[in-house]
């Protein structure tokens, strides 16, 4: 069975940062792209960034960019997430996602837990 | 970026009865399109992709037809589980978005 654990999310101040881990489970996680995606309280999903396979390619959204930085472990199975210049609009439920086919990186199945990050003075 | 637009915001439909959600994208996404089911207090489920494939697991009442700019995810008969929200996603131009949700709640 696939499992992802999301860790790291707590309460930062404006100009903080962050790192956030996801440790997978139950597949051979350097085959798949990871992604994380975010839902702000009460609100919808916005994807944030991906990691292929090996870690040779990554792709953020616009939102994050140049603050955020993803990376991947693949010799521990632990996806990271490192946000720098958190805003109060990062704050959000974050959540790993891993590809659903090794060929499809975008469509996101299954999903951990989430993670809340929450950036407020 | 890709606006994704999902209407009706909000579906009141009673249980046994069938539901028509819809997403329309602001430029060709062909069949790049995704359905996710999101229960309160849940992680988002992938149900359909590229459009109009079950994703493993899924109940063959849920279907998704569509290309283009244009799709529809069609629950047949409403089970007291399916009442959650539904977002679309397209990953046909980075960056991948999502529609806003339709929330289908119990009539």
């Amino acid at each position: 069975e696939v499992q992802l654990l999301e860790s790291g999310g707590g309460l930062v101040q404006p100009g903080g940062s962050l790192r956030l881990s996801c440790v997978a489970s139950g597949f051979t996680f350097s085959t798949y792209a990871m992604n994380w995606v975010r839902q702000a309280p009460g609100k919808g999903l916005e994807w944030v960034s991906l990691i292929t396979g090996s870690g040779g390619s990554t792709y953020y959204a616009d939102s994050v960019k140049g603050r955020f930085t993803i990376s991947r472990d693949n010799s521990k199975n632990t996806l990271s997430l490192h946000m720098n210049s958190l805003r109060a609009e990062d704050t959000a439920m974050y959540y790993c996602a891993k590809a659903y086919t090794t060929q499809a990186w975008g469509w996101f199945d299954p999903w951990g837990q989430g993670t809340l990050v929450t950036v407020s003075s | 970026e890709i606006v994704l637009t999902q209407f009706p915001a909000t579906l009141s439909v009673s249980p046994g009865e069938g539901a028509t959600l819809s997403c329309r994208a602001s430029q060709s996404v062909t069949s790049y399109l995704a359905w996710y089911q999101q229960k309160p207090g849940q992680a988002p489920r992938l149900l359909i992709y590229d459009a109009s494939n079950r994703a493993t697991g899924i109940p063959a009442r849920f279907s998704g037809s569509g290309s283009g700019t244009d799709f529809t995810l069609t629950i047949s008969s409403l089970e007291p589980e399916d009442f959650a929200v539904y977002y679309c996603q397209q990953r046909s131009k980075w960056p991948y978005t999502f529609g806003q949700g339709t929330n289908l709640e119990i009539k």
